[in-house]
């Protein structure tokens, strides 16, 4: 019975490049949600996708962020000509949602993102 | 605006002495609140959920938290902590209809022994 599966654990970039999270919610959920944590601090909302469909990115930036949760295959947070302060933990949370807000998030282990 | 707050940072508890972590919330209404806990380098696990009902919610390892309406708080609570409880802990909170669950800023817990 497989978690929220996040690949990599931890990758590294120089600045410029680009980088692409991987997030395979659970078996049979069709939410998907990223949030960012800095060091220090709490997760911060980025965006909330169902298949084929951004529901919410209000906490996305307006630049260089996209994310994608296609028909097939895992949902995908791109991050393009990352700089260091992407430095960061990226977490992947999934739920069976309907649009309930009592069903509870469930989360990966996270991708630690260094720019170098 | 929705928020969370968690007004420690930083709490240091001796092993089997009792713990109360605080949360305090600020919504239109009756958000749903939630405990996560977090150990180093791992991902959230969730210990515990409220909606409705009773204000006293059991969780798991021990953990409870009781809602209280007339403070705003969710204060997560364990009669006797355990060094394995070393970890950071996010209260989060989800309006109801809403999409967004909106974290505290977390507090880490420190056991010494």
């Amino acid at each position: 019975n497989a978690g929220v599966m996040q690949n990599p654990r931890h990758l590294v970039r120089r600045r410029g490049q680009e980088a692409r999270l991987r997030c395979s919610p659970m078996k049979g959920h069709s939410h998907v949600y990223w949030y960012r944590q800095l060091p220090e601090e709490g997760l911060k909302f980025m965006v909330y996708l169902q298949k084929e469909n951004i529901i919410d990115e209000s906490g996305m930036p307006k630049e260089r962020f996209s994310a994608e949760f296609p028909k097939e295959g895992p949902s995908i947070l791109r991050i393009q000509q990352v700089v260091r302060g992407d430095s960061a933990a990226y977490f992947c949370a999934s739920s069976s949602g309907s649009g309930q807000s009592n069903s509870p998030l469930h989360f990966g282990n996270g991708t630690r993102l260094t720019v170098t | 605006a929705q928020s969370v707050t968690q007004p420690d940072i930083h709490i240091t508890v001796s092993e089997g002495a009792s713990l109360e972590l605080r949360c305090n919330y600020s919504y239109g209404a009756t958000p749903y609140l939630f405990w996560y806990v977090q150990s180093p380098g791992q991902g959230l696990q969730l210990l515990l959920k409220y909606f409705s009902g009773d204000t006293l919610v059991q969780g798991i390892k021990g953990f409870e938290a009781e809602f209280k309406r007339s403070q705003s708080s969710f204060n997560l609570r364990k009669p006797s902590v355990h060094w394995s409880d070393a970890a950071e802990y996010f209260c989060a909170g989800r309006m109801e209809y809403g999409n967004k669950l909106v974290f505290g800023a977390g507090t880490i817990l420190r056991v010494k022994s």
